[in-house]
């Protein structure tokens, strides 16, 4: 069964800099997919970013990047530039994509991203 | 796109009554999921739809805990005789098809159970 762990159960940063949240998986299957979501105080999950286990390069979304370590089995979402909105928690998740795959994702529990102006 | 929408958005009961959540997804999106999430955790899946037909239900999820999705649209979320440990947030989550595809999800309902 596929496990996902996120280690920090809050970080902080200063607005403008930039913050590393960490992600390590574990899953024996070679063909997966890693997503990050936000949630915000106000409870609705959102969508940041997603990695493919064949992807070559690492993912991009605006100021979200996703530093992806295979090898390691670590995909850890960068924010560049922290803004005062960025404040949330954060869940990394993961699929299985491989055939027979049921596409359920298992999340992490979670890091608290604490912006001070 | 008007996004995934949750109804109600809380609801307090008392212990033993059964209650009824209703979810309608994003109008194109086949696939459906339910979650419970407490506080200080991610979400746990509970089960999951593609168009009507429920493909997979949580081992965790207790028989008193039921889910539909007639003709593929909305999905309703029953929990018969709650009781204390069912209070969480339900979240609801709608998707295309295709591994890349992200879940959009509505903003809960928060059950109590008094």
């Amino acid at each position: 069964a596929q496990k996902i762990t996120q280690t920090q159960p809050g970080m902080f940063v200063q607005e403008k800099e930039a913050v590393t949240l960490d992600c390590t998986y574990d899953t024996s299957d070679q063909s997966y997919g890693l997503f990050w979501y936000k949630q915000p105080s106000s409870g609705e999950m959102i969508f940041l970013i997603y990695q493919g286990s064949y992807d070559e390069q690492n993912a991009t979304e605006g100021r979200y990047s996703l530093n992806f370590q295979k090898a390691r089995k670590s995909a850890n979402l960068v924010i560049s530039a922290s803004q005062l909105g960025d404040s949330a928690m954060y869940f990394c998740a993961m699929i299985l994509i491989a055939s027979g795959g049921s596409y359920i994702p298992t999340f992490g529990r979670g890091t608290s991203l604490i912006v001070h102006p | 796109d008007t996004g995934v929408s949750q109804n109600p958005r809380h609801k307090i009961t008392k212990r033993g009554q059964n209650v009824t959540f209703r979810c309608d997804p994003i109008s194109e999106h086949n696939r459906l999921y339910w979650y419970r999430q407490t506080l200080g955790q991610g979400p746990e899946f509970l089960t999951y739809f593609q168009n009507e037909a429920q493909l997979e239900k949580s081992r965790l999820l207790s028989d008193r805990f039921s889910a539909e999705r007639p003709k593929g649209s909305f999905s309703t979320l029953e929990i018969q005789r709650t009781e204390q440990g069912d209070s969480a947030m339900y979240l609801c989550a709608s998707s295309t098809r295709g591994s890349n595809q992200p879940q959009h999800f509505g903003d809960g309902t928060r059950l109590s159970i008094l």
